[in-house]
């Protein structure tokens, strides 16, 4: 299937410091990406939706300011935590999606595990 | 938004047995997969099933969908160890490839 790599997998930080996490799409063009994000032993909840070359469309209650996502080619979506406090530790998970049928499914990266200190 | 709801929340099995967990959701659907996650890694994608389709395989996998009832199925037969993880649902209902995920079902499979 294909390979949708993050990085970095784990990243600790202080508080009020930017922290940036890439999602590559390895073997495919990503029409879409997706950013979620997972507390422990919950769900993932979509925080935002971003297409190649266009403004990321972010769920109700995600402050876009906080959240910033960038879909700068086909194979890459960074999501920049800025300012990140420690209600912002969480695990964070991409997903991208091709074009057309093979676009139902989507590719999921490994998450990147965020601490604010 | 979440519009799934899984059961059991949890599951423990010996392994060799089989294990059923199921979903249902609220609104119509374009499609229902299920994905695996062990725990503290990415998601697995196992299974898509269309809403015109009723029943479908993948290796020891079989998935259920009861657009009726709103409602799928996930089946695991004669479970391994390396089964052992959560598992989830997740709704694509609109135009723009979202999916919605339940809550997910945690398996132990015991050696």
């Amino acid at each position: 299937g294909a390979v949708v790599s993050q990085h970095p997998s784990w990243v600790i930080c202080k508080s009020g410091t930017s922290v940036k996490i890439e999602c590559r799409s390895l073997d495919f063009q990503a029409t879409t990406m997706f950013w979620y994000r997972q507390f422990p032993k919950q769900s993932l909840m979509l925080m935002a939706t971003s297409n190649e070359g266009s403004k990321a469309t972010y769920e109700q209650g995600v402050e876009k300011d906080k959240f910033l996502i960038n879909h700068a080619s086909l194979t890459l979506s960074t999501l920049t935590v800025t300012s990140a406090h420690p209600e912002d530790s969480s695990f964070y998970i991409c997903s991208a999606r091709g074009s057309g049928r093979a676009g139902e499914t989507q590719y999921f990266g490994p998450g990147t595990r965020l601490l604010v200190l | 938004s979440q519009q799934g709801e899984e059961d059991p929340q949890a599951l423990s099995i010996q392994e060799g047995e089989n294990a059923t967990m199921n979903c249902s959701y609220k609104t119509s659907i374009n499609n229902l997969q299920w994905y695996r996650q062990n725990s503290g890694r990415g998601l697995v994608h196992l299974i898509l099933i269309r809403s015109n389709e009723r029943e479908k395989h993948s290796g020891r996998l079989r998935v259920t969908l009861d657009t009726s009832k709103k409602s799928s199925s996930l089946l695991i037969t004669a479970s391994r160890a390396a089964d052992t993880a959560s598992y989830f649902c997740a709704t694509d209902a609109g135009w723009d490839y979202k999916l919605s995920f339940g809550a997910g079902t945690t398996v132990t499979v015991r050696a």
